[in-house]
């Protein structure tokens, strides 16, 4: 068991750039979910997947916000146009149905310049 | 709307002692509840959950407390080490009246200090 990882720590990039993320889960996980957490709050839920499908989105996930898992193991988030308020840390987790207990990557810091 | 809070931003415990860190929700549909420990630029670590079903669960000196009727829960440490010095997140799910569990929704966390 690796544990889930994610790629790359930390990105900075001017405003209007576009980010693309990458997390690879615990292998034996089907689902994987997409966090974002900003100084003094905890993480934010944006969106998760069972295998490849999308099952859920938040209203925080604007149109500039995109994820994929076409394969159903390893995804991507993908951030267009990036705005100074995209600055945090993006955090993936993956976890194994029925356990609501899902395990957390290091995360990817992102600073918008 | 908060549905997760702590409203204790940090606690300050001497090494040996009991540290308490509380949590509420608002949310009745939760079901399983979460602690994750996380140190700076790093992910949360998942430390211990307990279900609806349940008003206590216990692992090691880590001891989660549920009160249902209140929609509060609490962690216990003892004995706190200075190691345990980090910030501690409460997180809750909800199975929709299913068998699996979806997003969590996490509260503010509460920065510990373990003094030796």
């Amino acid at each position: 068991d690796t544990g889930v990882s994610q790629d790359p720590r930390h990105k900075i990039t001017k405003r209007g750039q576009n980010v693309t993320f990458r997390c690879d889960p615990i292998s034996e996980h089907n689902r994987l979910y997409w966090y974002r957490q900003t100084l003094g709050q905890g993480p934010e839920f944006l969106t998760y997947f069972q295998n490849e499908a999308q099952l859920e989105k938040s209203r925080l996930l604007s149109d500039r916000f995109s994820a994929e898992r076409p394969k159903g193991s390893f995804s991507t988030l993908e951030i267009q146009r990036t705005e100074q308020g995209d600055s945090a840390m993006y955090l993936c987790a993956s976890s194994l149905p029925p356990t609501g207990t899902q395990y957390f990557g290091p995360g990817t810091r992102l600073l918008v310049l | 709307d908060q549905q997760v809070k702590q409203n204790s931003p940090s606690l300050s415990v001497q090494e040996g002692r009991i540290s308490i860190l509380n949590c509420d929700y608002t949310n009745s549909m939760f079901d399983y509840f979460l602690w994750y420990k996380k140190y700076p630029a790093e992910g949360p670590t998942f430390l211990i959950s307990i279900s609806s079903i349940k008003d206590k669960n216990e692992d090691g000196r880590f001891t989660v407390f549920l009160n249902k009727s209140a929609k509060h829960l609490s962690l216990h440490i003892v004995p706190s080490q200075p190691g345990d010095s980090a910030v501690y997140f409460c997180a809750a799910s909800d199975s929709a009246g299913g068998t699996s569990y979806g997003k969590l929704t996490f509260g503010q966390g509460t920065i510990l200090t373990v003094h030796p």
